[in-house]
């Protein structure tokens, strides 16, 4: 089945530093991925889609300049957090959509932000 | 406006006894219709999801839903629940017009007693 990674699961960092998030789809190639921030019990909010080769699309309320998103490869997107604070601690989960699969995505297991 | 609505926080079964999930949707169109589950500090795992055809969608873990066109309606049942199906459960909307852009419900926590 279509297997989506996240790097790293877990990561802590200082206020006013920055952290990359990887997603790569492992097993098929994914033109559009997604990313989603989850607060605590809280559901799913698509934070930005990410379309290979091109800019991501932002959702509104979302700042670009500080969710900067690359999708380099058809395998691979990730999501930078810029100049990181307590406020953008979260839980950040990134899908990937199989062609011809009914928008069926596939999640990734998440990483857990923490800006202390 | 789009919305997906679980109108139950949580559900608590015990275990071997028939367990049901509520969504509701307001989305123009066809939607297709999906059923994910969190298990804590994990992604969300696919369950089943309606495109079109039957609407009684089998889906994995012996978990199955409904789809109602009608009532607007897809929820999760499953016929004897299992402690381990306790979790976080989650409706998602696809539209048809905002291809691959899934609009979640809220989530409801599943609690399913020995």
């Amino acid at each position: 089945g279509a297997v989506v990674s996240q790097h790293p699961s877990r990561v802590i960092c200082k206020s006013g530093t920055s952290v990359k998030i990887e997603c790569r789809s492992l097993d098929f190639q994914a033109t559009t991925m997604f990313w989603y921030r989850q607060f605590p019990k809280q559901s799913l909010m698509l934070m930005a889609t990410s379309n290979e080769g091109s800019k991501a699309t932002y959702e509104q309320g979302v700042e670009k300049d500080k969710f900067l998103i690359n999708h380099a490869s058809l395998t691979l997107s990730t999501l930078t957090v810029t100049s990181a604070h307590p406020e953008d601690s979260s839980f950040y989960i990134c899908s990937a959509e199989q062609v011809r699969s009914y928008n069926e995505q596939f999640f990734g297991p998440g990483t857990r932000l923490t800006v202390l | 406006a789009q919305s997906v609505a679980q109108p139950e926080d949580q559900v608590k079964v015990a275990e071997g006894n028939p367990l049901t999930v509520k969504c509701t949707y307001s989305v123009s169109g066809n939607p297709y219709l999906f059923w994910y589950v969190q298990y804590p500090n994990r992604g969300l795992q696919f369950l089943l999801k309606y495109i079109t055809g039957d609407n009684l969608v089998k889906g994995s873990y012996g978990f199955e839903a409904e789809f109602n066109k009608s009532q607007t309606s897809f929820h999760l049942k499953k016929p004897s629940a299992l402690v381990s199906d306790s979790a976080l459960y989650f409706c998602a909307v696809s539209p048809t017009d905002s291809w691959g852009k899934f609009q979640f419900g809220a989530g409801t926590q599943v609690v399913v007693t020995p």
